[in-house]
Order: C-alpha cells, then structure tokens, then sequence
C-alpha cells in the first residue's frame, strides 16, 4: 500500500554538527509535506512544511528538500543542539487535511 | 498562535470503565479536528476525522462503537473510549483545522487501562 517512510531509526549526531533526516514516500500525488518534532510525552510540533511545486524551503537553523523525481523528503538541521533530541517525523497531505505519518526517527544529539 | 487543549493528560481507569478525552481549540473555530493514537515508539495512527454538526469518519479497523466521537460544537471534539482494556492503553492525540492544510495538535492523552 501507500506509505510514508523513514530510512533511519535512530540518528546519533554531535552537539554543533548538521543534521540530516530522510523519508521516502510512495504516492506520486501527494502535495504537501510537512515535518514534526515530537518530545516524549508531548504532541507532534510543526518544524517546516513544503509543497510539491518546490524542491527547497527553508527555516531558522531547519531546511526542508523535496526530491519529486525519486519520491524522497530530507530534514536538515544545522548546528544541532540538545534540545533538538526527539522523534522526526514527516508527514503527507493529500488533496485533504488528512494527514499520513512516517515511521519516524529519533535524534540523539550527545555532547 | 492557534492553540489546541487537550483534557486530561493522563489518566488511569479499570478496565471495562470509560474514559472522556476532551480537544479544545482555544483560539479559532476548528471545523474538522482528527484523534490519534500513538503506541510507544511507533508512529501516530488516524483513528478518524470528526466534522462538527456531522458523524465522524472513522479510519478501517477502529471500532465506531468502542471509540465514542462527539463534535457537538466548533471549539469541542470529544473522544470516548468505552469499556477500556488494557489492550487500549496507549497516548491519544487530536488535531485541529480551521481550514486548509495546516493542523495544530493537542498536547496529548496517555490512558492507562489497569
């Protein structure tokens, strides 16, 4: 069936390095993408979203790249820091509000 | 910003009781709110989308008569979970839309069924 991905489980990185969080997703369809940090115990937090009419968008220390051609979505975050350890998760919207999580993946950021 | 309140945070029940969980939105009027769950360490799951004034649409596999879903107003989506069992225990979330594509999510329901 239709999915969206993620490649990595778990993601260890430095303090002050980049990061990148990847997922794929099936549908050719799909629009609009978002991304999500959820802490634990909490509900998901909107990061950066992006629409398929663009392949780059870019926020405060996050960009977002969309590759339509092989159906593939990264998270960047530059200068990771502590408080950006937890889950990653992408998301699809599809011609609805419905939306369609990825699997996730949790970022460790250690010292 | 659009804010999103969700009662109660936690709560433990026995099981075969049921259990109310409330998603507010604070500061707009959501006409479609959608209920999550989310099992440890695994993705959020729809469960179903609730549409005020109108019967919830419910994803395949979720019973309609075990998760109650009331959107009797534009502020309040409820979801009851009816006679609870352990196996139900998990963290309940719900989202808001006031139209177009971006949702604001609740802060989350961790029900623990004994």
């Amino acid at each position: 069936g239709e999915s969206v991905g993620l490649h990595l489980p778990t993601l260890s990185v430095q303090e002050g390095d980049n990061s990148i969080i990847n997922c794929a997703y099936s549908n050719s369809a799909s629009d609009y993408f978002i991304w999500y940090k959820q802490e634990s115990g909490k509900g998901p937090q909107f990061i950066i979203d992006i629409r398929s009419n663009m392949d780059k968008r870019q926020g405060q220390r996050v960009t977002v790249l969309l590759n339509k051609t092989v159906k593939h979505l990264s998270l960047q975050i530059a200068a990771t820091q502590p408080g950006d350890s937890a889950v990653y998760f992408c998301a699809e919207i599809r011609n609805t509000d419905k939306l369609i999580f990825g699997t996730g993946t949790r970022l460790q950021v250690f010292p | 910003g659009a804010v999103v309140s969700q009662h109660p945070s936690r709560v433990i029940c026995k099981s075969g009781t049921s259990v109310k969980i409330e998603c507010r939105s604070l500061d707009f009027q959501a006409t479609t709110m959608f209920w999550y769950r989310q099992f440890p360490k695994q993705s959020l799951m729809l469960m179903a989308t609730s549409n005020e004034g109108s019967k919830a649409t419910y994803e395949q596999g979720v019973e309609k008569d075990k998760f109650l879903i009331n959107h009797a107003s534009l502020t309040l989506s409820t979801l009851t979970v009816t006679s609870a069992h352990p196996e139900d225990s998990s963290f309940y979330i719900c989202s808001a839309s006031r139209g177009g594509e971006k949702l604001f999510f609740g802060s989350g329901t961790q029900l623990s069924v004994l």
